[in-house]
């Protein structure tokens, strides 16, 4: 499709284990975004891949954390040992080239994350 | 510390009228600002925006207004709709970075 792809749409884990949420941005786009919203919260940005340079990863909760971006287009967000207050809609988001903060970023519909 | 503020959590305006959706920012690095639309189960999209250099930006029914010296925005709808009925959310950015700090958003249900 032509919009950003996140997968899965919803995920329910156990306390303690590790996931994975995948986002596929708009081909083209190089500047690629992942933000969460828990309930009742606003968007609290994560991190921010732009191009080849080092991603801004000062959202990152804490270290249980991370994100990579593979050849400069899919992006995975790995949580490790969930944790309950990481129960959220993980959202990602890309732009391209030099507009994610002139532009507009062009979201996906979410990864939802429930940990039991 | 949040930087951008939606004291409204929600806003309830009859089909016809004005809504009128309010932000405040305490950065006075941030130079451009976006206002996102968000239906339930679906990703926020773009609404409008304005930069720091302007203080009035129109597209339709929509107007967001920006008063820098009171580091205030608000977002105009004219006349409001029931399809308007969502959340929406006030975004900033500014300085070095690209990243866009968001509010906590506020939902407007448009009565019919």
């Amino acid at each position: 499709g032509a919009g950003v792809s996140q997968s899965p749409s919803n995920k329910v884990t156990e306390k303690g284990k590790d996931v994975e949420l995948r986002c596929d941005p708009i081909s083209g786009h190089t500047a690629l975004y992942w933000y969460r919203q828990s309930l009742g919260q606003g968007l609290e940005f994560l991190i921010y891949f732009q191009g080849n340079s080092a991603p801004d990863k000062s959202g990152l909760p804490s270290d249980r954390f991370s994100a990579e971006r593979t050849g400069g287009s899919v992006s995975t967000l790995t949580i490790q040992r969930t944790q309950q207050e990481d129960s959220a809609v993980y959202l990602c988001a890309s732009s391209p080239a030099g507009q994610g903060g002139t532009g507009e970023l062009f979201f996906g519909e979410g990864s939802r994350l429930t940990v039991l | 510390d949040q930087q951008v503020k939606q004291n409204s959590p929600s806003l309830s305006v009859q089909e016809g009228r004005i809504s009128i959706l309010n932000c405040d920012y305490t950065n006075s690095m941030f130079d451009y600002f976006l206002w996102y639309k968000k239906y339930p189960a679906e990703g926020p999209t773009f609404l409008i925006s304005i930069s720091s250099i302007k203080d009035k930006n129109e597209d339709g029914r929509f107007t967001v207004f920006l008063n820098k010296s009171a580091k205030h925005l608000s977002l105009h709808i004219v006349p409001s709709q029931p399809g308007d009925s969502a959340v929406y959310f006030c975004a900033a950015s500014g300085g070095a970075t690209n990243k866009l700090i968001f509010g906590t958003g506020t939902l407007l249900a448009v009565q019919p």
